[in-house]
């Protein structure tokens, strides 16, 4: 079936520092895929996606680039903020939303 | 501005309570989607509908039922709460659109003591 692994958190860095998170994906078929950030005591919000291989979704800073060749879409920063610190969701869907797939979650927590 | 509300931000029931959690969102959409969240196990589908009185089965149906009366309002049902339905419940709703993202409620924190 299809599905999303994102790495394991909490991850802990301190501010300005480069963030990766990765993730990888497995799908039958052709899917679009998505970055959701959960900031504390709130519900998610979409933060970034990619429909097409080779696509780079980007905002606020972050960017993800949807590899087909290593079924990747891991998500970068240059510099993380404090405000940064949050929960971060990959997930993707491949015929419509009614088969979105969530990662595991990862926990970024960022010091000043 | 957009927005799914959902009925409770908390809320605290016992064992073999009938529980409702109720969603509602703005935005015309078709689809909703009722998730619960739990550490290290990201969010798991529970059930969706992608019309009026339309519902399919997610990944842990069991012990939950929806409705779907009206197109903006979808609600989940604990027919009879147990300890192990503690959890985050999230609400979403989206297009049908492929590609379209899912708008988040901010969650209900449900206890079953």
């Amino acid at each position: 079936g299809n599905s999303v692994t994102q790495m394991e958190g909490p991850v802990t860095l301190s501010e300005e520092a480069f963030l990766t998170i990765n993730c990888t994906y497995t799908a039958t078929g052709y899917p679009s895929l998505f970055w959701y950030v959960q900031y504390p005591g709130e519900g998610l919000q979409l933060l970034l996606k990619a429909t097409k291989a080779d696509d780079k979704g980007s905002n606020k800073g972050f960017e993800a680039t949807y590899r087909k060749e290593t079924t990747s879409f891991h998500l970068e920063k240059g510099s993380v903020q404090v405000s940064d610190s949050a929960v971060y969701f990959c997930a993707l869907s491949v015929l419509n939303n009614n088969d979105m797939r969530f990662g595991a979650g990862t926990r970024l927590t960022v010091k000043p | 501005d957009v927005k799914v509300t959902q009925s409770s931000r908390y809320l605290v029931k016992r064992t073999g309570e009938k529980v409702f959690l109720e969603c509602v969102q703005d935005m015309d959409h078709e689809n909703m989607f009722w998730y619960r969240q739990d550490p290290g196990l990201g969010l798991r589908l529970i059930y969706f509908s992608y019309d009026v009185k339309m519902k399919e089965k997610g990944d842990i149906p069991e012990g939950y039922s929806v409705s779907r009366e009206k197109k903006e309002r979808f609600s989940l049902i604990l027919e009879s709460a147990s300890t192990n339905q503690t959890s985050m419940y999230l609400c979403a709703s989206s297009s049908r659109d492929r590609g379209s993202k899912q708008y988040f409620g901010p969650g209900t924190r449900l206890t079953v003591t």
